[in-house]
């Protein structure tokens, strides 16, 4: 079954920087893109972008351009996003998704990670 | 940047009893790039419905979306105890390609 499992939750100081894994499994790794999408203590949903596995392309949200890089190992079947700068603000869950696009069309986003819990603190 | 608004902030009902809640975008989405998630505490979204009226496997057919356009209905046609949480739309298309709805939440009466 398709699953996508994420790397554990982290306390993180101001200034500093995050990675978050989501490792795939039970699917063709590189025929989905991957976002990432965050949720601020009892808020709603925000997205912040999008890999493909494929060819490396991502795309990102204008308000997290040049904070934010989203990588993948296609060996790993895994995706990565790394946050620099961070600030309270940034404490969120932050969960990868896999994106469907069917050709005949509908879009969704059809499994999530777990979600990981980030805390910037001093 | 397409902004998705739901209605309302929140839905206090019984169950057994019909739910509708509302979607509309500042500009028009095709019904295809359109879908809707469920969220409990703690638990990621679900995915309810996607591509006007697909439903994944396992999504029981109470759960029903219907309009055009602009606005969007999700309906839930009689609550069940595990229907009660919180609901998002979501578009796909414009710029930024991915935006959500603020949510609507669904609590017992």
């Amino acid at each position: 079954q398709v699953q996508l499992e994420q790397s554990g939750a982290e306390v993180k100081k101001p200034g500093a920087s995050v990675k978050v894994s989501c490792k795939a499994s039970g699917y063709r790794f590189l025929s989905y893109a991957v976002d990432w999408v965050r949720q601020a203590p009892g808020q709603g949903l925000e997205w912040m972008g999008r890999i493909n596995p494929d060819n490396g392309k991502t795309k990102y949200s204008q308000k997290f351009q040049g904070r934010v890089t989203f990588g993948s190992d296609t060996s790993a079947t895994t995706t990565h996003l790394e946050l620099r700068s961070l600030t309270s603000e940034d404490t969120a869950v932050y969960y990868c998704a896999r994106f469907r696009l069917d050709v005949i069309g509908g879009s969704c986003f059809d499994y999530w990670g777990q979600g990981t819990l980030i805390t910037v603190s001093s | 940047e397409i902004v998705l608004t739901q209605s309302p902030g929140t839905l206090s009902l019984s169950p057994g009893e019909r739910a509708t809640l509302s979607c509309t975008t500042s500009q028009s989405v095709s019904s295809s790039y359109l879908a809707w998630y469920q969220q409990k505490p703690g638990q990621a979204p679900r995915l309810l419905i996607y591509g006007a009226s697909r439903r994944p496997t396992g999504i029981p057919d109470r759960f029903s979306v219907s309009g055009s356009g602009t606005d969007f209905t999700l309906t839930i046609s009689r609550l069940e105890p595990e229907d009660f949480a919180v609901y998002y739309c979501q578009q796909y298309g414009g710029s930024p390609p991915v935006t959500f709805g603020g949510g609507t939440r669904v609590e017992i009466k």
